[in-house]
């Protein structure tokens, strides 16, 4: 079971916006940023947004992110079938610990 | 660009140690802006971060398997690696190093990850 929860899938057509959530606690994402990465079938997670809603070079501005309290979310935007895959949150929790959440995966329909 | 390539045995016995080393290319391991990380993922399941270490080799890991882990730096060699002991059928799962930046606890390089099978 994660620290972090999400639900364990999404759903959304083409060209729609959807929101994958992330709820945490006063220990992790109350009181860190929270990251995302987008994990592609058979391939190695990819850094998504960072620090909250900060998006890494060549990260298209269809993918933004925020927080509030203890919960964050994932947006896309114009959803394509690329963006099928699994995501997941993660933040630095302050027992000393890195926690990610279980993961949720995206069906473009 | 920081390239990682994750190497070592894809099948490890119950209650052997698992060694993975990973190499760094394209960039300094001595940098002290990185740590070095190594994550996990079950086959099927989610992410679990194991821990890091500093070139100075100063570490810190999951406290859920502290007990078991060493994850090492050799500068030199520009590889940093990871052992964890006692492992069981639990401990299968994809391997992968990466990278975060010191100021924050995020990963923006991976390796491609390798995958370790413990069974007899």
């Amino acid at each position: 079971q994660s620290v972090l929860t999400q639900l364990p899938s999404a759903s959304g057509t083409p060209g729609q916006r959807v929101t994958i959530s992330c709820s945490g606690s006063s220990s992790n994402i109350g009181s860190n940023t929270v990251n995302w990465y987008q994990q592609l079938p058979g391939t190695a997670p990819k850094l998504l947004i960072y620090s909250n809603n900060q998006r890494p070079s060549g990260v298209p501005d269809r993918f933004s992110g925020s927080k509030s309290g203890t919960s964050a979310s994932l947006a896309i935007s114009g959803l394509q079938s690329e963006d099928e895959a699994d995501y997941y949150c993660a933040a630095w929790d302050d027992s000393l610990n890195g926690v990610f959440g279980g993961g949720t995966k995206l069906t473009v329909l | 660009q920081l390239q990682l390539q994750e190497s070592g045995p894809g099948l490890v016995k119950p209650s052997e140690t698992l060694s993975l080393t990973c190499t760094v290319s394209g960039g300094s391991i001595s940098s002290s802006s990185y740590y070095w990380g190594w994550i996990r993922q079950p086959p099927g399941k989610g992410l679990e971060w194991i821990g890091s270490v500093y070139y100075s080799g100063s570490t810190y890991y999951n406290p859920s398997l502290k007990s078991r882990v060493t994850i090492s730096v050799d500068t030199s060699k520009k590889q940093f690696s990871l052992k964890l002991s006692s492992v069981t059928a639990a401990d299968t799962a994809v391997y992968y190093c990466a990278i975060s930046p010191k100021i924050a606890w995020y990963f923006d390089y991976w390796g491609q990850g390798t995958l370790v099978t413990v069974s007899s």
